[in-house]
């Protein structure tokens, strides 16, 4: 299994409050990719990054921040969180850009 | 963008053979993914296919026309073990993968 890890596993925040979540791999896979997931949705993309401080958005990318200032940490940052934040929240890697390998995911409630 | 097609809800018995089709529309098209997904965990990688045809992996199989935009992923001799969400992924010319919203196998004994 890839060497990926994310924390917290568990967050419940108030609306507005900024939230922090992390992704920490040992694999020294270039990309990597923050996801979100709810029902009937799937899992859509929030950002993606192809390198240190290089970063990109995905398609659902309004609200959230990121930033990756060395290769084996990749931070999500929601500004303000808003109730429709509300979701679980996982962290891919890749080598190669081909097959990404996902960390156990976050579950992070906005009340 | 994207539009990724795949049935919400399959049943099968145990032992038996079940295909999950998967069909999309892309402005390119560079890889599709199959993961399979169990309840409350992260997503597992099963499959990538770029060139038409089969790729057989054990029980699993997966299958690509890309004139179509078809895929299928094929479970033979089901196990309770295989109940769980099957997620189909593409890859257009870039570093990111579309998602299908997922197909949830159940197997009954």
């Amino acid at each position: 299994d890839a060497g990926i890890t994310q924390s917290p596993r568990h967050k419940v925040t108030e609306t507005g409050t900024p939230v922090t979540l992390r992704c920490h791999q040992t694999e020294n896979h270039r990309y990597m990719y923050w996801y979100r997931q709810d029902p009937g949705h799937g899992l859509r993309l929030i950002h993606y990054s192809y390198g240190v401080k290089d970063t990109d958005k995905g398609e659902v990318s309004d609200g959230y921040s990121v930033s990756r200032s060395k290769t084996e940490d990749f931070l999500l940052t929601l500004e303000s969180a808003t109730s429709s934040q509300t979701s679980v929240y996982f962290c891919a890697i890749s080598a190669d850009a081909s097959e990404q390998y996902f960390g156990p995911g976050t579950r992070l409630t906005v009340t | 963008g994207q539009n990724i097609d795949q049935p919400t809800e399959m049943t099968a018995t145990e032992g038996a053979i079940v295909q999950i089709n998967c069909t999309y529309q892309t402005s390119g098209f560079n890889g599709l993914f199959w993961y399979q997904q169990h309840a409350g965990e992260a997503p597992t990688f099963l499959s990538y296919n770029v060139l038409d045809g089969l790729e057989e992996k054990g029980r699993f199989s997966s299958f690509l026309s890309r004139s179509k935009g078809y895929s299928y992923l094929l479970l033979k001799e089901l196990q309770m073990k295989d109940s769980a969400s099957y997620l189909c992924a593409v890859r257009e010319h870039d570093y990111k993968l579309s998602f299908g919203a997922g197909t949830t196998v159940t197997v009954r004994a």
